[in-house]
């Protein structure tokens, strides 16, 4: 079946501008997890849906960042006034919970 | 808290020889789970093999095989007789079955290049 998807592939914005971030999990899974991947920091965890409720906030690195899920399918991860800080690849990852997450592809974010 | 090392950054063999990528971790739980993931240059994480933590026996998958020591709190993965298309980045990832929905903590990565 399908894997996970994330739109869009690529994106570039302006300092300040607000951008959306969107994952497609694998049909059935009922968890979802964000992550983020940048050359200082490596892989870090920043949030987990189990349906529709994101129990831990605590990974996000501000306020800046929200994340939302609907229908207990699609997400989207939000950053508000973009910092050159937030450039990094974004991933998305689904599973059962408690099971093998499988990712996608990741969206690079670059932050001009 | 939960933590994984890759010590080894970067390795580079010569295409038909077998590879070791090291992978270190702490943990206070006794339930958790030990993951290998390879990111190729596209980018995407492949998921590669998941071990509980009570499930000490090596694994072997055709060319690769792990071996899981909770002894020393380890969990290698070798490639025999690698090749080029082996070429990538890989992780080790630990999940604690108490933490944020089994969330993921991975180590450095090991970049691994395999030259012809």
């Amino acid at each position: 079946g399908a894997g996970v998807s994330q739109s869009p592939s690529n994106k570039v914005t302006e300092k300040g501008k607000d951008v959306e971030l969107r994952c497609d999990p694998i049909s059935g899974h009922t968890a979802l997890y964000w992550y983020r991947q940048s050359l200082g920091q490596g892989l870090e965890f920043l949030i987990y849906f189990q349906g529709n409720s994101a129990p831990d906030k605590s990974g996000l690195p501000s306020d800046r960042f929200s994340a939302e899920r609907t229908g207990g399918s699609v997400s989207t991860l939000t950053i508000q006034r973009t910092q050159q800080e937030d450039s990094a690849v974004y991933l998305c990852a689904s599973s059962w919970l408690g099971d093998t997450q499988y990712f996608g592809p990741g969206t690079r974010l670059t932050v001009l | 808290a939960q933590k994984v090392t890759q010590a080894q950054t970067e390795i580079s063999v010569v295409e038909k020889e077998d590879v070791t990528l090291d992978c270190v971790y702490e943990t206070r739980d006794t339930t958790y789970y030990l993951f290998w993931y390879k990111q190729p240059p596209s980018g995407e994480l492949v998921f590669l093999i998941r071990r509980n933590s009570f499930d000490e026996q090596n694994e072997i998958s055709g060319r690769y095989s792990w071996n899981f020591q909770k002894s020393t709190s380890s969990f290698n993965f070798t490639i025999t007789a690698s090749q080029v298309v082996d070429s990538a980045v890989y992780f080790c990832a630990l999940s604690e079955t108490h933490n944020a929905g089994n969330m993921l903590t991975f180590g450095g990565g090991t970049r691994l290049m395999v030259k012809p």
